[in-house]
């Protein structure tokens, strides 16, 4: 089974500034997806970003990228110019390609990210 | 823009009743699900439905639990007899392709 990890329970960063939030997985299988989730809050989980295992390239989304290191299972957030509306709980979510269409996600147990102005 | 809704926001119910919960899913996606999130804790997988039958499940999703989708429109939870424990925030959402686009949540009470 897959596993999550997000071992920063809370974060902070001043508005404007750079945040790296840090996400760890555990899988045997070779194609996958990688997500990061906002849920700010409203409780809405929003979609931040994706990353398929099998590409090379680091997602970017704007403000938004991340630092995808497949061989140390290792999928980062990096959100840059800090804004208010930044403030919220973030997920990171496994998805197993295998499976067409079907969309179970595990989830690490989320970071919280305050924004001070 | 398309989205995923939910009802209702937020809903009291006494240990062992019954609780339905709705969702309208996006209305051209074909997969749909529901997610648990208690209190604090990470959001968990409880169910995905297609072409009118479960695909997968969870091991939280027993006996009590069901789902239906009653209508072209509608998706429902059903949670036969409520415990203390099923207290939590359950998501609904859907997908068509890889995306999965999540409701606002439905806040379950059970006192």
């Amino acid at each position: 089974a897959q596993t999550v990890t997000q071992s920063q329970p809370e974060m902070s960063v001043q508005e404007a500034e750079t945040v790296t939030l840090s996400c760890t997985y555990d899988t045997s299988e070779s194609d996958y997806y990688l997500f990061w989730y906002k849920q700010p809050p409203s409780r809405q989980m929003i979609l931040v970003i994706r990353q398929e295992a099998y590409k090379q390239q680091n997602a970017t989304e704007n403000r938004f990228s991340v630092n995808f290191q497949k061989a140390a299972k290792s999928f980062s957030l990096k959100i840059s110019d800090s804004q208010l509306g930044d403030a919220a709980m973030y997920f990171c979510a496994y998805r197993s390609y295998s499976g067409a269409g079907s969309y179970q996600l595990t989830f690490g147990k989320g970071t919280k990210l305050s924004v001070i102005p | 823009e398309p989205e995923v809704t939910q009802t209702p926001s937020h809903q009291v119910t006494q240990m062992g009743q019954e609780v339905i919960l709705r969702c309208v899913p996006i209305s051209n996606h074909l997969y749909f699900y529901w997610y648990r999130q208690i209190l604090g804790q990470k959001v968990e997988f409880l169910v995905s439905f297609y072409n009118n039958e479960i695909s997968e499940k969870s091991e939280i999703f027993d006996d009590q639990f069901s789902v239906e989708r009653p209508d072209g429109s509608n998706f429902t939870l059903k949670i036969r007899s409520t415990k203390l424990e099923d207290s939590a925030m359950y998501f609904c959402a859907s997908t068509r392709l890889d995306e999965a686009f999540f409701g606002q949540g439905t806040r379950l009470t059970v006192v």
